[in-house]
């Protein structure tokens, strides 16, 4: 059982916007603005998408976007596309001696 | 712009240990730290650990302390790690990833960008 909570699968129609939940606890979303966000194609490293909750590097879409609240993080998609088909992970630093935890990671569908 | 590139596939038995290098390029290695992460088949992504090079300090997910040794050659820009007493449920995908940047001594760490492409190690008998 991973140490942040994502949900299954999300999916969306091109054009529309999803939105992937991370929950963890005070130990690490909660208490750190240590979030970052990844995403993998089918047979692919992880590519860095946001970092620090809600800071996008360079050469990511702006369609992407990150936020916090309490100790859910979340992961915007807007303007779906068929390439945004991917696994979505969740990573937080966490004051427990694993130090960074995932998230069990979203299969996006792109309908 | 920093890359990463991992040595090839492994097959191990149990109980053997198995060593993966990372080789970094395009950047200054002793401006970041280095972390690896696993993935078994069909399975999410798995901390384990990582170092700071200009430190040569690492750090150890609990679940793999005793188990798993990270290094750092400045030399060659290269990190390597170690996992010993292998068993058929290490069978993944192992990734290096450049963790954060360093700077004045300082270290701004949690995510990690870009990763190496993955070295599959396989224990079986």
């Amino acid at each position: 059982q991973s140490a942040l909570t994502q949900p299954a699968s999300v999916s969306g129609s091109p054009g529309q916007s999803i939105t992937i939940s991370c929950t963890g606890t005070s130990s690490d979303v909660g208490g750190y603005n240590y979030v970052s966000w990844y995403q993998q194609h089918p047979g692919k490293a992880p590519k860095l998408m946001i970092y620090d909750v809600s800071n996008r590097p360079s050469g990511v879409s702006n369609r992407f976007s990150g936020s916090k609240s309490g100790n859910t993080a979340s992961l915007t998609i807007s303007g779906l596309q068929a390439e945004d088909e991917a696994d979505y992970y969740c990573s937080s630093y966490t004051s427990s001696s694993t130090l960074t935890v995932f998230g069990g990671g979203t299969k996006l569908t792109v309908l | 712009q920093v890359q990463l590139v991992q040595s090839g596939a492994e097959v191990k038995k149990p109980g053997s240990s198995v060593k993966v290098s990372c080789k970094a390029s395009g950047g200054t290695f002793s401006s970041y730290a280095i972390s690896w992460v696993r993935q078994a088949p069909g399975q999410g992504l798995e901390w384990m650990g990582g170092i700071i090079p200009i430190f040569g300090t690492a750090n150890y997910a609990q679940k793999f302390q005793g188990r798993v040794t990270i290094t750092a050659d400045e030399s060659t820009s290269t990190a390597y790690m170690e996992l010993s007493s292998l068993r058929s449920e290490d069978t993944a995908v192992y990734y290096c990833a450049r963790e954060g940047y360093c700077t004045g001594g300082v270290c701004y760490l949690n995510w990690f960008d870009p990763w190496g492409q993955g070295t599959l190690v396989t224990v079986s008998s």
